[in-house]
């Protein structure tokens, strides 16, 4: 069975600082998909990223950066010089291509609450 | 291009009343879901379609039905509304092996 675990239940920083948001994942298959989510207040669901598991290149977007390791099944969300509108819920997901290829349901994590105070 | 579209956005319902959650997309996405999300939860998947006709149930289903006549359209229906189905609902669609791309959600409240 797949599992997502976002051990951070609550992160507060001040405006400017780094931080990173970790997510563990457990699956059995060896293709699978990992996904970052931001909700924001007004509660909206934000697409950020979308990693395949033959993929374990690092990404950057911006301010936004993506460290996924297979040993130690991670795939972990940094962002840098952190502003008061990356103040969100960030959810990470992950999805199996087994069930016959039928399937493809995400499995979330519980979330991270961001407060960046100014 | 509207994406995924809810309706209602909120709703109070009595317990025991039932109602339809609405979910329309506009990107032919084949694939489409119903989603909860409890408070200080993550998402849990109600019910799925992978294209007009074919449905399937996901990890919490009871007390919910789906049906999929169209591509466009997958409606979600609550009946005998009960307290514990208070929550967000959210609605998803992608294309196969795709990012699922959300509606805005609709919240109900079961008193």
């Amino acid at each position: 069975a797949q599992k997502v675990t976002q051990a951070q239940t609550e992160i507060s920083v001040v405006e400017k600082e780094d931080v990173t948001l970790d997510c563990v994942y457990e699956t059995r298959d060896t293709t699978y998909y990992l996904f970052w989510y931001k909700q924001p207040p007004s509660g909206e669901l934000v697409f950020l990223i979308r990693r395949n598991s033959f993929d374990e290149q690092n990404e950057i977007s911006g301010r936004y950066s993506w460290n996924f390791q297979k040993s130690t099944s991670s795939f972990n969300f940094t962002i840098t010089a952190s502003q008061v509108v990356d103040s969100a819920v960030y959810f990470c997901a992950l999805s199996e291509a087994g069930s016959g290829g039928s399937n493809y349901k995400l499995t979330f994590g519980k979330g991270t609450l961001l407060t960046v105070n100014p | 291009n509207a994406g995924v579209t809810q309706t209602p956005k909120f709703r109070i319902l009595k317990i025991g009343q039932s109602m339809t959650l609405q979910c329309t997309q506009d990107m032919n996405h084949n694939y489409m879901y119903w989603y909860r999300q409890d408070p200080g939860m993550g998402l849990k998947l109600i019910y799925y379609s992978v294209g007009a006709g074919i449905t399937d149930k996901g990890e919490v289903p009871n007390g919910y039905n789906v049906s999929r006549s169209t591509t466009e359209d997958f409606p979600l229906r609550l009946e005998l509304a009960a307290p514990s189905q208070t929550s967000v609902y959210f609605c998803a669609s992608s294309y196969v092996m795709s990012t699922q791309y959300f509606g805005p959600g609709t919240r109900l409240l079961v008193l």
